[in-house]
């Protein structure tokens, strides 16, 4: 069973609408790490946001925050107020208790429109 | 602040040619370390990791191998490439030690570019 699953491959936004990836996990340790990742054109991976299994509220950066719903299993990440240069794959990931390895998923290409 | 660096950026080689890509950290000590491969349009495969000089861990079997002979060093080699060797090569780094492992982002270098012909 694939332990991270982003189900939309791709997404045409207007420029300045609010984005939300969808990232759904699957595991059973307590403890993990949930990460997104955006890959532009150019291939180097960016980090953009973290959020821990045991924080009490959802991350945020800057124009980037995660939904994080525990029960749900799920760990949405949110773009407010797009801008072209958002254009990019972002990936979901996971690193679960104190494993050394992070699981990534297949990715959403992100377009936005002018 | 810590620096990965990836060398080369770009690589067009013949199959059946060997392969040797670098990654090197700088910044931080004892880094964990890891190769990824990304065809196009396509996610990230882990190929190896490290937690430390010498210790290689492998996710897939194959015909390409890891070695790690510095601290922050770290080689993605082959005898003989394949055709479907081809992608997107990334070295990435986390914190290493044992403590909070679930909170270390991993961050990753520029990447190699590599073509089997």
């Amino acid at each position: 069973a694939q332990k991270i699953t982003q189900t939309q491959p791709g997404m045409f936004v207007q420029e300045k609408e609010a984005v939300t990836l969808d990232c759904t996990y699957d595991t059973s340790d307590p403890s993990y790490g949930l990460f997104w990742y955006k890959q532009p054109s150019s291939g180097e991976m960016i980090f953009l946001i973290y959020q821990g299994s045991y924080d009490q509220q959802n991350a945020t950066e800057g124009r980037y925050s995660l939904n994080f719903q525990k029960a749900r299993k799920s760990a949405n990440l949110v773009i407010s107020a797009s801008q072209l240069g958002d254009s990019a794959m972002y990936f979901c990931a996971m690193r679960e208790g104190r494993d050394d390895k992070i699981i990534f998923g297949k990715g959403t290409r992100l377009h936005i429109l002018p | 602040s810590q620096t990965i660096h990836q060398w080369p950026a770009t690589l067009v080689q013949p199959v059946g040619s060997p392969l040797s890509l670098e990654c090197t950290v700088e910044g931080t000590s004892n880094p964990n370390l890891y190769w990824y491969r990304q065809a196009a349009g396509r996610g990230l495969q882990l190929l190896f990791y490290s937690v430390g000089i010498g210790q290689i861990s492998s996710e897939v079997p194959q015909n390409l191998s890891a070695s790690r002979p510095q601290d922050r060093q770290f080689i993605l080699s082959s005898k003989k490439l394949l055709l479907s060797d081809s992608g997107f090569y990334l070295c990435a780094w986390s914190r290493g030690g044992a403590s909070g492992r679930g909170t270390d982002t991993q961050y990753f270098g520029p990447g190699t570019r590599l073509t089997v012909l």
